[in-house]
């Protein structure tokens, strides 16, 4: 079964920092583009970050950039969100997601976690 | 930046009915718009991928047409599980972007 465990959440104040994980297991997870996708109480579907399999190739939403760090751990099977500077409007349910087909890196996301709860106030 | 607008943003059905989605891109994307539903308290799920594609496992009442910048979701006869609220997302630019989402309610 293909599973995305999201962890790393909790409660922060403003400017405070915070590390995401994402731990992946069902298929061959260096073959896939994974992305972060959150979402503010309330609101949409805001796409945060991607990256490529291989993690050489990163992309962020001007939201974050500058703020956050995506990275992999391919020998753990492990999608990392580093996230610096927080805001009060960085607060939302964050979601991993893999990408749908091994070939694209901005791709549709066909598996996703139950997501992890941060909050900045 | 690719702004999704979608629309309505609330549609009132019953089961049986059939519902019609829409999402308008602000340039075109040619064929690159997925649709998601998320229930409440759940992540989305792809449905549609490259406007037309049904994803692993999804019910053949659910159709996505559309290309350029104008794109349907179409559930042909709602089932009770359908209830939910339905986005589309573009990959043919980064960033990726989702429209503001549709809710379908009864």
């Amino acid at each position: 079964e293909v599973l995305l465990v999201e962890s790393g959440g909790g409660f922060v104040q403003p400017g405070g920092s915070l590390r995401l994980s994402c731990a992946a297991s069902g298929f061959t997870f260096s073959s896939y583009a994974m992305n972060w996708v959150r979402q503010a109480p309330g609101k949409g579907l805001e796409w945060v970050s991607a990256i490529s399999g291989s993690g050489g190739s990163t992309y962020y939403a001007d939201s974050v950039k500058g703020r956050f760090t995506i990275s992999r751990d391919n020998s753990k099977n492990t999608l990392y969100m580093q996230m610096n500077s927080l805001r009060d409007e960085d607060t939302a349910v964050y979601y991993c997601a893999k990408a749908l087909t091994t070939t694209c890196h901005g791709c549709y996301m066909d598996v996703w976690g139950k997501g992890t709860t941060v909050t900045v106030s | 930046e690719i702004v999704l607008t979608q629309s309505p943003a609330t549609l009132s059905l019953s089961p049986g009915e059939r519902a019609t989605l829409s999402c308008r891109a602000s340039q075109s994307v040619a064929s690159y718009l997925a649709w998601y539903q998320q229930k409440p308290g759940q992540a989305p799920r792809l449905l549609i991928y490259d406007a037309s594609n049904r994803a692993t496992g999804i019910p053949a009442r659910f159709s996505g047409s559309g290309s350029g910048t104008d794109f349907t979701l179409t559930i042909s006869s709602l089932e009770p599980e359908d209830f939910a609220v339905y986005y589309c997302q573009q990959r043919n630019n980064w960033p990726l972007t989702f429209g503001p989402g549709t809710k379908v309610d009864i």
